[in-house]
């Protein structure tokens, strides 16, 4: 079955930019759509945007002008960079798939979610 | 943008009683509105679709009604494992802008 697994620094000082990769594994990232999701510390869950296979995205525009979400299908992965991070960005992010059926969209898979602490 | 409000926040039951969770959009969007279970230190968990549509492998004791504005997630003869945050999200907004409620938590009495 489809898994996805999230890689990234751990932890980062504020102003750099944070980069996250999630592989897909067990299955083609081809004609889905693919998402970043974060969740701050003991809070509610925060979507980022999301990116078709053949590189089409979409951001949160609470974020979008620090956002940008890449594919790479050769490695059957996507990634996340997010510039000038401060401390709340700090959060679990998570990458999803989405499904898109009659027009409602989910997450229907998720990674198992990387921890980032942006701190100086 | 399109607010999600859930009620109650938090909640507290006993094994084997039926609960119901509510999650209030702030305009009407439809039925494009899914439910997710996450358990401390784990990702969400994907359990209804489109209000009412439950996933393969979750258990017939979750149910999702609702339409327009106001949804429930109901759980009948709660196990222990179903103690957890559940979220709603919706997906009606165009441009996409997907958002999620703040979240219930479901606790042990």
């Amino acid at each position: 079955q489809v898994q996805l697994q999230e890689a990234g620094p751990g932890l980062m000082k504020p102003s750099e930019t944070l980069s996250l990769t999630c592989n897909v594994s067990g299955g083609s990232i081809s004609n889905y759509y693919w998402s970043w999701i974060r969740q701050p510390p003991g809070k509610g869950l925060e979507w980022i945007g999301y990116i078709y296979y053949s590189g089409s995205t979409h951001y949160n525009p609470s974020l979008k002008s620090r956002v940008t979400i890449s594919v790479d299908p050769s490695k059957n992965q996507f990634s996340l960079n997010l510039t000038s991070v401060t401390a709340a960005d700090t959060a679990v992010y998570y990458c999803a798939r989405i499904i898109w059926q009659q027009l409602v969209i989910a997450f229907d898979i998720w990674g198992l979610g990387t921890m980032v602490t942006v701190s100086s | 943008d399109i607010q999600m409000t859930q009620s109650p926040s938090s909640l507290s039951a006993s094994v084997g009683d039926r609960v119901t969770i509510t999650c209030r959009a702030s305009q009407n969007i439809n039925r494009y509105l899914n439910w997710y279970q996450q358990k401390p230190g784990k990702a969400p968990k994907f359990l209804i679709f489109a209000a009412s549509t439950l996933q393969s492998g979750v258990p017939s004791r979750f149910s999702g009604s609702g339409s327009g504005t106001d949804f429930t997630l109901t759980i009948s003869n709660l196990q222990p494992e179903d103690f957890a945050t559940y979220y709603c999200q919706q997906s009606y907004s165009s441009p996409p802008m997907y958002t999620f409620g703040q979240g219930t938590k479901l606790e042990i009495k």
